[in-house]
């Protein structure tokens, strides 16, 4: 069965400095798909980025960047030079390949970010 | 703009009572949304895979009688919660994707449900 691991439960560092934000994942699938989304304190989800498993190419979005290992299972995100909006929870979520393309996502339990002024 | 719109965003009930919660994809059809629960501080669960014309699969431990779910078109996906208790209350969340595994599942705005 597919899991994600977010073991930080909570960061909390000042403004501008950079964060790393780690999440590991098992899955016996061989084509499967990453995510992270952030949740501001509103409750609605954002969708940050998606990763197949056959691209680890790394990728940057302005202070946004995402670290996707598959020999560790990882996909790290770091937001450089945070500011006090980056301030919410940070989910990543593993979604499987089973043929019919229907599987929901499964999350981590996701990281409560606190960027402090 | 939102793509998914969830409605209502917010509703108090008394228990026993049965509280609809209404998914919509607004401009994509899909055959197949997804009902999420989460608890405060919590991560968000998978409930129950919803198929247009056909019956919900739920997971492990969700009551279907309890969580009535009905996909009667590609665009609209309802989650009853029937005769509610306390216990229910928590944030319910749908999403949908127009495509296969990697397009993004969409979210709702979600719903917080407080059962009095």
């Amino acid at each position: 069965a597919q899991k994600v691991t977010q073991a930080q439960t909570e960061i909390s560092v000042v403004e501008k400095e950079d964060v790393t934000l780690d999440c590991v994942y098992e899955t016996r699938d061989t084509t499967y798909y990453l995510f992270w989304y952030k949740q501001p304190p509103s409750g609605e989800l954002v969708f940050l980025i998606r990763r197949n498993s056959f691209d680890e190419q790394n990728e940057i979005s302005g202070r946004y960047s995402w670290n996707f290992q598959k020999s560790t299972s990882s996909f790290n995100f770091t937001i450089t030079a945070s500011q006090v909006v980056d301030s919410a929870v940070y989910f990543c979520a593993l979604r499987e390949n089973t043929g019919g393309g229907a599987d929901g996502l499964t999350f981590g339990k996701g990281t409560h970010l606190i960027i402090q002024p | 703009g939102a793509v998914v719109s969830q409605h209502p965003s917010r509703v108090i009930c008394k228990s026993g009572t049965s509280v609809k919660i209404e998914c919509r994809s607004l401009d994509f059809q899909a055959t197949t949304m997804f009902w999420y629960r989460q608890f405060p501080k919590k991560s968000l669960m998978l409930m129950a895979t919803s198929n247009e014309g056909s019956k919900a699969t739920y997971e492990q431990g969700v009551e279907k009688d309890k969580f009535l779910i009905n996909h009667a078109s590609l665009t609209l996906s309802t989650l009853t919660v029937t005769s509610a208790h306390p216990e229910d209350s928590s944030f319910y969340i749908c999403s949908a994707s127009p495509q296969g595994p990697y397009s993004p599942l969409h979210f709702g705005n979600g719903t917080r449900l407080t059962v009095t």
